[in-house]
C-alpha cells in the first residue's frame, strides 16, 4: 500500500526557517517525481515545487523560488522541503504528492505550517 | 502563471447530471492533455479523480468522466449523489515556469 508521511510541521515567526519531511513507503520512490501542494487555510490548492526521480530536475512556484529548496534522498525514501524566510502568507497545510501519468495520484495527509509572531 | 478559472460553485440534484469547467488558455490546457481533476472532501487530502483529461484511476466511479475542449477542460459527474458534494480542483501542465498550475476550486452542492 503506497503511504506518504509528511512531518516538520510547526507554528514559526516571521523570517524563521522549517524543514518538511515526507515518508514514503509501498512504492519504489526513487521511480517517480514527487511534488508539494499547499493549502492556506480557507483557499484553494497551490503546487509549490517538484523533483525529478534522480533530483537531477526542480521547479518551484515564483512566490517561493530562492526561499525554498525541494531535496530527495532515495536511500531514505525520503522528500524533503526546505523553507526559509517564512512569510505569514505561507501558512498552509503542506502536502507531499507523487506524480505518475501526469496526475497526483498520491497524497499525504498533510502538514500544517503556521507562520506568525 | 494564472490558475485557471473555475467556477466557483455549482449544485445538482440527486439523480442528476452536473458539470464543471476549468478554463486556461492556449499555453496550458489548449496544448497540453496534462489536466487531472481532484476531489476534496472538507479536513481531507484530495483524491484524484481523472487524469490526462478523460482517464479514470482504478476505483474511481464510472459516473466521473473528463473531456476537453480548446482552453477548456471539463469534469462531467452523472447521477449525482450525495457522497458526491465535495470540492474539485482541475490542475494542468503549462510548459513554462511553473510547469503545473491548479484552478482555484468548485464547491459542488447536492441539494
Amino acid at each position: 500500500e503506497v503511504q506518504l508521511v509528511e512531518s516538520g510541521g510547526g507554528l514559526v515567526q516571521p523570517g524563521e526557517s522549517l524543514r518538511l519531511s515526507c515518508a514514503a513507503t509501498g512504492f519504489t520512490f526513487s521511480g517517480y517525481w514527487m511534488t508539494w501542494v499547499r493549502q492556506a487555510p480557507g483557499k484553494g490548492l497551490e503546487w509549490v515545487a517538484n523533483i525529478r526521480q534522480d533530483g537531477s530536475e526542480k521547479s518551484y512556484v515564483a512566490s517561493v523560488r530562492g526561499r525554498f529548496t525541494i531535496s530527495r534522498d532515495n536511500a531514505k525514501n525520503s522528500l524533503y522541503l526546505q523553507m526559509n524566510s517564512l512569510r505569514a502568507e505561507d501558512t498552509a497545510v503542506y502536502f507531499c504528492t507523487r506524480e505518475e501519468y501526469f496526475a497526483l495520484d498520491y497524497w499525504g495527509q498533510g502538514a500544517l505550517v503556521t507562520v506568525s509572531s | 502563471q494564472s490558475a485557471l478559472t473555475q467556477p466557483a460553485s455549482v449544485s445538482g440534484s440527486p439523480g442528476q447530471s452536473i458539470t464543471i469547467s476549468c478554463t486556461g488558455t492556449s499555453s496550458d490546457i489548449g496544448t497540453y492533455n496534462y489536466v487531472s481533476w481532484y476531489q476534496q472532501n472538507p479536513g481531507k487530502a484530495p483524491k484524484l479523480m481523472i487524469y490526462e483529461v478523460s482517464n479514470r484511476p482504478s476505483g474511481v466511479s464510472n459516473r466521473f468522466s473528463g473531456s476537453k475542449s480548446g482552453n477548456t477542460a471539463f469534469l462531467i459527474i452523472s447521477g449525482l449523489q450525495a457522497e458526491d458534494e465535495a470540492d474539485y480542483y482541475c490542475r494542468s501542465h503549462t510548459g513554462t515556469a511553473p510547469p503545473w498550475v491548479f484552478g482555484g476550486g468548485t464547491k459542488l452542492t447536492v441539494l
